[in-house]
């Protein structure tokens, strides 16, 4: 069973347009996560839910909303997407996020801008 | 600001051989430390977790260290096999809700 899931894998589009990854985890856990992971491979937060709840926005351009329905579930949304968004991002969650639980990862969703 | 460090970014070794990895980090004020392995075009698969309060952690031919006191943790992995190769990433868990990550060390077991 998958874990933590991303869908969709690959999205393509052009500058200017509005897209919507979104990321589901079946580990019951408490608290989901947002990493952008650049063409350098360094990985970054990005944002992170507990509970339902907003609880770090790492300078992220006002593009980006995440939205998390329920607890197992946090979409990531992009408006007027720019050539520098292309990246990985990755989905993760993890039981206790206070403390430094582990952290579990998706698969990642390859977003290119054109 | 917490900065992880990762060293050396490549390492190439013959099958067979043990080997380490090595990670350092700015702020010793850590919940925990993580040690992943992100395959090409993968995710990252979680391989220890230590919490502040533990030295080591050990999986398999895997065993992670972690000296809080001066900043370093290292991932030792016996025995090295082909299928270990990868990027093998250290993450510090080192405020509330996030992991500061580092760059990665590329791995590659040449058979």
């Amino acid at each position: 069973d998958t874990a933590v899931s991303q869908t969709p894998k690959y999205l393509v589009t052009q500058m200017g347009n509005d897209k919507s990854i979104k990321c589901e985890q079946n580990l019951g856990h408490d608290t989901m996560y947002w990493y952008k992971q650049d063409s350098k491979k360094f990985l970054k937060i990005m944002f992170s839910y507990n509970n339902k709840e907003l609880i770090i926005n790492e300078t992220v351009p006002n593009r980006f909303s995440p939205k998390s329905p329920d607890k197992a579930h946090l979409n990531l949304h992009i408006n007027s997407l720019e050539l520098g968004d292309s990246a990985v991002y990755f989905c993760a969650s993890s039981q206790e996020g206070g403390y430094g639980a582990a952290q579990y990862f998706g698969p990642g969703t390859r977003l290119t801008v054109l | 600001k917490q900065e992880v460090t990762q060293i050396p970014a490549a390492l190439s070794v013959p099958e067979g051989e043990n080997l380490v990895l090595n990670c350092s980090f700015t702020d010793s004020a850590i919940y925990n430390l993580q040690w992943f392995r992100q395959d090409p075009g993968k995710g990252l698969t979680s391989l220890l977790l230590i919490q502040s309060s533990q030295r080591e952690q050990t999986s398999g031919r895997l065993n992670a260290s972690l000296d809080k006191s001066s900043g370093r943790s290292t991932l030792y992995i016996a025995a090295s096999q082909p299928g270990d190769s990868a990027t093998y990433l250290c993450a510090v868990g080192a405020g509330s809700y996030q992991l500061t990550f580092g760059k990665g060390t590329k791995l590659s077991v040449i058979p």
